[in-house]
């Protein structure tokens, strides 16, 4: 009965691969995020999304976009992989901007991806 | 630029004593800070948290303060025990961010029997 699952855990792929890690939360929570987490332990969010509003840090390459099929899921698809998206990327859900918790933020274990 | 800062990368508390743990902001539009817990090869957990129009937030051993005219917070735990050794992430959020999350570094904590 896991809150936030992220699949794979371990993901290890060859530069220039396309590849998605998805993201399911189970608490019926309206928003999700990604956050990086990189080689110096720093979180940064990615991606804030509900279903009205998708909302992309501007450092965020355009090789990196959400897809979320209905509200309990946001995968994160990546496109020509390069060497410095090596990190562990982090999935999040909160109940929706509007509700007393919205900063609450719970978290998925993470999947640590590997560039090659 | 780095909008919350914890510059202890490390600290050591002994079994019992008091852990404090520090953090300081330079966005004053955040307006909800939270503390988070983070064992190796598991995402983070929520511990404690407090709004900007509070100082003060306690929940067990965890006590939260927050400074904001010198945009600090910090938390205590009392009394330190040995499962408390983890990273503690501070963060900070607003309604313009979407209330993302703003990490600072992380603070390792090691509490010793």
């Amino acid at each position: 009965d896991t809150a936030v699952s992220q699949t794979p855990k371990y993901l290890v792929t060859q530069m220039g691969n396309d590849k998605s890690i998805k993201c399911e939360q189970n608490l019926g929570h309206d928003t999700m995020y990604w956050y990086k987490q990189d080689s110096k332990k720093f979180l940064k969010i990615m991606f804030s999304y509900n279903n009205k509003e998708l909302i992309i840090n501007e450092t965020v390459p355009n090789r990196f976009s959400p897809k979320s099929p209905d509200k309990a899921h946001l995968n994160l698809h990546i496109n020509s992989l390069e060497l410095g998206d090596s990190a562990v990327y982090f999935c999040a859900s909160s109940q929706d901007r509007g509700g007393a918790r919205v900063n609450e933020q719970f978290f998925g274990p993470g999947t640590r991806l590997t560039v090659l | 630029d780095q909008q919350v800062k914890q510059n202890s990368p490390s600290l050591s508390v002994q079994e019992g004593r008091i852990s404090i743990l520090n953090c300081d902001y330079t966005n004053s539009m955040f307006d909800y800070f939270l503390w988070y817990k983070k064992y190796p090869a598991e995402g983070p957990t929520f511990l404690i948290s407090i709004s900007s129009i509070k100082d003060k937030n306690e929940d067990g051993r965890f006590t939260v303060f927050l400074n904001k005219s010198a945009k600090h917070l910090s938390l205590h735990i009392v009394p330190s025990q040995p499962g408390d050794s983890a990273v503690y992430f501070c963060a900070a959020s607003d309604i313009n961010s979407g209330y993302a999350l703003n990490f600072g570094k992380g603070t390792s904590l090691l509490v010793t029997p």
